[in-house]
């Protein structure tokens, strides 16, 4: 579980400014996705990414930018924060490839409050 | 894409009786079906997972099923212990492309009673 780390843990900020959520993971996995989770919903896919330079959308990627420079890093960014965007968000990763090619591994999530 | 369902959203169990999750799925070519446990303010941690090749895989006192034809697949917990008290989600994964994504469960919030 220590290789997948998020920051901030905690963060407050005001509509309408920009929050960029950080991921990083030491596993050199292929794949990591963004997750927001939110009560009544479960876990949805914002987006995710194969590989450094390949993202795609996912379920809810409405308001959301990534970007995948390093295989390491997935960093998300709300370039304009609404009160409907707080939220629980998790990073996940998986090796994508191996007999455990599609487990996902979370990271401890970042607590989003948008004022 | 993929729909998952999840019941109950609460389920409460004395201690050393048996729970019973259950999920449905609505995309026949989803092939993977993980179960994740997730305590309060902690992330969702895997607790099993089954391939579309098995029907039955068992971990100690924790267990899933899978009805391929049915598209739904159940969690087990026999002599269930406080401990055991989290929310669990159940996900189904379809390949999109180049990754293979997860749905979601909406959750279910068990609680083992002393």
């Amino acid at each position: 579980d220590a290789g997948i780390t998020q920051s901030p843990r905690y963060k407050i900020t005001e509509t309408g400014r920009q929050v960029t959520l950080m991921c990083h993971q030491t596993w050199s996995h292929s794949y990591m996705f963004w997750y927001r989770q939110d009560l009544g919903h479960g876990l949805r896919l914002i987006y995710y990414s194969a590989a450094a330079d390949i993202t795609d959308k996912g379920e809810v990627p409405d308001g959301y930018v990534v970007s995948r420079s390093k295989t390491e890093n997935f960093p998300l960014t709300l370039e304009s924060a609404t009160r409907s965007q707080t939220s629980v968000y998790f990073c996940a990763s998986t090796e994508g490839s191996g007999a455990t090619w599609d487990t996902q591994y979370f990271g401890p999530g970042t607590r989003l409050t948008v004022l | 894409g993929e729909n998952v369902e999840q019941h109950p959203s609460t389920l409460s169990v004395q201690e050393g009786d048996s729970a019973v999750i259950k999920c449905t799925y609505s995309d026949s070519a989803s092939n993977y079906f993980p179960w994740y446990k997730q305590e309060l303010g902690k992330r969702p941690q895997l607790i099993i997972d089954i391939r579309s090749n098995v029907g039955e895989k068992k971990d100690q006192r924790i267990a899933v099923t899978l009805n391929k034809t049915a598209k739904h697949f159940s969690l087990h917990i026999t002599e269930t212990q406080p401990e055991d008290s989290a929310v669990y989600f159940c996900a189904a994964s379809w390949a999109a492309g180049t990754a293979s994504k997860l749905t979601f469960g909406t959750g279910t919030r068990l609680q083992v009673t002393l």
